[in-house]
């Protein structure tokens, strides 16, 4: 089956540093996906990594390790405004297919 | 550059109503992608264009959902007859081949 694990909540402190796991067992794997999603908005790309290792850009990260099923995102310096849900997505890929195949969500909240 | 669109941004019908989504996709994308997201659940994919085709439509619910891409521009999906469990926020994306899906705002759909 397909299965994506992600904390449904977390807390942290404003220019402090957070991070989001996300676990994945799917049957395809062609990348995967971090979307940041503020209430009533779209979802907006974050990061993308198809390879094991850490993708850094600027204020975020994220990490993959295709063994183990399992991603990361990192945010550092934490702002206000980053305070919205925050969307684990595996490619699945099986002849023409490209769909992404969703996590429920981590609701971070910043305080201050 | 124009993001994705969609249309109506919110719509509330009874049931046994015809409604239909409205998705114009970014100038260039061939691949065009709808997605719904239920209360409390993950977004789910429901079907993937490449330009006018169907390419995937392994999401769709029921029969009472049609998804067109006439002329390979924006799409429209219908559901018809509407039913309670249609409620939800209805997603389209986009993207070049094989890339990034940037999504839209989405629109809330409820069935009353």
């Amino acid at each position: 089956g397909q299965n994506i694990d992600q904390p449904t909540e977390m807390t942290a402190t404003e220019g402090a540093i957070v991070q989001i796991n996300c676990t994945y067992q799917t049957s395809g794997f062609n990348g995967l996906f971090w979307y940041q999603q503020h209430a009533g908005e779209a979802p907006t790309f974050l990061s993308y990594n198809v390879l094991d290792g850490l993708e850094e850009k600027g204020r975020f990260s994220s990490f993959l390790s295709r063994s183990k099923g399992y991603s990361y995102l990192l945010l550092k310096e934490l702002q206000m405004k980053d305070s919205a849900s925050y969307l684990c997505a595996v490619r699945d890929y099986g002849g023409a297919t490209n769909k992404l195949i969703f996590g429920t969500g981590t609701l971070l909240a910043v305080q201050p | 550059e124009a993001g994705v669109t969609q249309f109506p941004s919110h719509s509330v019908i009874e049931k046994g109503q015809t409604v239909t989504l409205r998705c114009d996709p970014i100038s260039g994308h061939d691949n065009l992608y709808w997605y719904r997201r239920v209360m409390g659940k993950e977004i789910k994919f429901l079907l993937h264009f490449v330009k006018e085709s169907k390419q995937d439509e392994s999401g769709m619910p029921n029969n009472r959902f049609l998804a067109e891409r006439t002329g390979g521009t924006y799409s429209t999906l219908k559901v018809q007859p509407a039913e309670l469990e249609d409620s939800g926020v209805y997603f389209c994306a986009s993207s070049r081949t094989q890339e990034t899906q940037y999504f839209g705002p989405g629109t809330r759909l409820l069935v009353l």
